[in-house]
């Protein structure tokens, strides 16, 4: 069973450039959660989503910040115009049900996004 | 908010035992959860703690004292394989908030 599917894999860009992050989810599962990790924070939540709509928005840093959800089996994350502190790697998880959200998320590999 | 604690960085050597501890804060508790991750991979999930005591899966074991808001990870006979950094994840008002995570390395 493929797990979830993240493109790119790496991406680097000029500052002030517009960043796509795909992510396919697992299919059959409702939630999809967006996640960036770098070295001083840690591992952060930025959104997630349940049935393709949006249900916490709080950790997106700032308006530069956008995730869609257009159908269940697709999320974009994008960032217009970028700058060298969103550097970091962007994950996106999955999971069946809203109990599981609470446990086992299933991680995609990750977008290692560099912003020069 | 939620805000959890764990070591930074433990050495153990192969074949040991190695705990991992985690103190957290959180306005509402559902459980706590652990997640492995090595150098370049993703998080994968390793346990989950609802109730008070000692889950066992296989050399990894986890703990939760929900009065002490504590839980432990517990690895026996290290592999170096398990060289990894290890979070605890903490589920209340949002799904998961996870600590800084624990980097372990195991040495021969």
């Amino acid at each position: 069973d493929a797990g979830v599917i993240q493109s790119p894999r790496h991406e680097v860009t000029e500052m002030g450039q517009e960043v796509t992050l795909r992510c396919k989810p697992i299919s059959g599962h409702d939630y999809l959660f967006w996640y960036r990790q770098t070295m001083m924070r840690g591992l952060e939540l930025l959104i997630y989503f349940n049935n393709n709509v949006p249900i916490d928005d709080s950790g997106m840093p700032e308006d530069r910040f956008s995730a869609k959800m257009p159908n269940a089996s697709f999320s974009t994350l994008k960032i217009q115009p970028s700058e060298p502190r969103d550097s970091a790697v962007y994950f996106c998880a999955s999971t069946p049900d809203s109990r599981s959200s609470y446990n086992e998320q299933f991680f995609g590999p990750g977008t290692r996004l560099t912003v020069l | 908010g939620q805000s959890l604690e764990q070591p930074s960085e433990v050495t153990a050597v192969e074949g040991a035992i190695v705990q991992i501890n985690c103190t957290y804060q959180t306005s509402g508790f559902y459980g706590l959860s652990w997640y492995q991750q090595h150098d370049g991979g993703a998080p994968t999930f390793l346990s989950y703690n609802a109730l008070d005591g000692l889950e066992e899966t296989g050399r990894f074991s986890s703990f939760l004292s929900r009065s002490d808001s504590y839980g432990y990870l517990l690895l026996q006979e290290l592999q170096m394989k398990d060289s990894a950094s290890y979070f605890c994840a903490v589920a209340g008002n949002t799904p998961l908030v996870f600590g800084k995570g624990t980097r372990l390395s195991v040495i021969a």
